[in-house]
């Protein structure tokens, strides 16, 4: 996707922490989100964080947002074999045009 | 259940001709819209619409058409299809343009041009 780096690959074993990151370039976007797309499946929404906030956790997920260094990130605690999919960052640019990530496509080991 | 219905699920075409993808949702959404995904290029903006009547185009409309008579259904056409439009394609819904609740996707449509 445009203006947006995301890693391609990460393997992690199950019950270890992952952290999926996405530097982007745009600032100008209200709300920032992050995408899970499991195989064969469309995007499914799993959070969101304002951009007037660093941080946020929503159960097994923190989203930690550097706005200075233009840097997002999604943390999974006690990561599940559930959980290998892709995952997209995303952003609105404007009005109406949402920005995705390139995904990266997390594998869970058990 | 509530959400973002797409048909078909596969779908081979030859080179020159056309066809429509359906979408249609049942959660009174006004915002739709449609996106294709291509391996190491996330998803890019085709064409979306912000209510009945509305539509307009997005980074990659070249090639397709939408219409959005109802507030329920959103298809794109495929005008005279080419092999560069082999992909992945993800009809997509949202109560707010801005809104926190961000979009709800179908389960998306395998499209092969050969």
């Amino acid at each position: 996707g445009e203006d947006v780096e995301q890693s391609l690959f990460l393997s992690v074993r199950e019950g270890d922490s992952s952290v999926i990151n996405c530097t982007y370039t745009d600032s100008s976007s209200t709300y920032l989100y992050w995408y899970k797309q499991e195989p064969g499946a469309g995007l499914q929404l799993l959070t969101y964080i304002f951009s007037n906030m660093d941080m946020k956790q929503d159960q097994r997920l923190t989203v930690l947002l550097n706005k200075k260094d233009k840097h997002l990130s999604l943390r999974i605690a006690d990561t599940q074999t559930g959980d290998s999919a892709i995952y997209f960052c995303a952003w609105l640019r404007g009005t109406y045009k949402y920005i995705f990530g390139t995904g990266t496509r997390l594998k869970v080991l058990a | 259940n509530a959400g973002v219905t797409q048909t078909p699920k596969f779908q081979v075409l030859k080179t020159g001709q056309s066809m429509t993808l359906q979408c249609a949702q049942d959660m009174n959404h006004e915002y739709m819209s449609w996106y294709r995904q291509d391996p190491g290029m996330g998803l890019r903006l085709i064409h979306y619409s912000v209510g009945a009547g509305i539509t307009d185009q997005g980074e990659v409309p070249n090639g397709y058409n939408v219409s959005r008579s109802t507030t329920e259904d959103f298809p794109l056409r495929l005008l005279s299809a080419a092999p560069s439009q082999t992909s992945v394609y993800f009809c997509a819904s949202s109560y707010s343009r801005t809104g926190a609740g961000g979009y709800t996707f179908g389960s998306g449509t395998r499209l092969t041009v050969v």
